[in-house]
């Protein structure tokens, strides 16, 4: 069975400095690695994705991940944050009929 | 503008009154999936379709009903809404299945009492 785990349920950190949030996943099958953003009040929106190739993605607002198939991790890292990324974040891992949400990592930014 | 559009946004009603929460898309996807937020447990798939009127289960489809008769819509029911259904429901779409990212409406936040 597949399951996603993010292993932070909170991450405070000052404003310019690096964050890291994890994410790791099991399954048997190959997937497609999603990381979704959800400010307050709002939908979840795509911050970026990996299907294939490179396993080093760069998606919206400076962030990227690397994608690590023998540690099964996804790690979403950002080199400066920003207050407005404060935000919960969300690991997602899709497989031929399956999407599977982690439970979320609310970054906290602080000036 | 592309959006999946939910309707209501929020309500409070209570046990046993049936409801039903719209959701709307304008991008032409066959992909629509519902799911409920909850503390701790992220987000949980309630259904999902394919494509028109093809409807599968998700994880945790107890309790609910949905129907897809057009492309753009896709309602969940709640026939007999209970407090264990309070929750904040996300609709969402993509073009297809497996690799299309998911886009997501504004969400509905129920209180069932």
């Amino acid at each position: 069975a597949q399951s996603v785990t993010q292993l932070d349920s909170q991450v405070p950190v000052f404003e310019e400095a690096p964050v890291e949030l994890r994410c790791n996943y099991s399954s048997s099958v190959s997937v497609y690695l999603f990381w979704y953003v959800q400010y307050p009040n709002q939908g979840l929106q795509l911050l970026l994705k990996y299907l294939s190739g490179s396993t080093l993605v760069k998606g919206i607002n400076g962030f990227e991940a690397e994608f690590n198939k023998s540690q099964t991790s996804f790690h979403l890292r950002k080199p400066s944050v920003h207050i407005s990324d404060t935000a919960e974040y969300f690991c997602a891992v899709s497989s031929t009929d399956k999407l599977i949400f982690g439970t979320g990592t609310r970054l906290q930014v602080f000036p | 503008e592309a959006q999946v559009t939910q309707n209501p946004r929020y309500l409070i009603t209570v046990t046993g009154k049936k409801l039903t929460v719209t959701c709307s898309q304008n991008m032409n996807h066959e992909y629509m999936s519902w799911y409920r937020q909850d503390p701790g447990l992220g987000l949980r798939q309630i259904y999902y379709s394919m494509n028109v009127e093809v409807t599968d289960k998700g994880d945790v489809p107890e309790g609910y009903k949905v129907s897809r008769k057009e492309k753009r819509n896709f309602p969940l029911i709640l026939e007999s809404p209970s407090p264990n259904q309070t929750s904040l429901y996300f609709c969402a779409s993509s073009l297809s299945w497996g690799d299309q990212p998911q886009h997501f409406g504004d969400g509905t936040r129920l209180s069932i009492l």
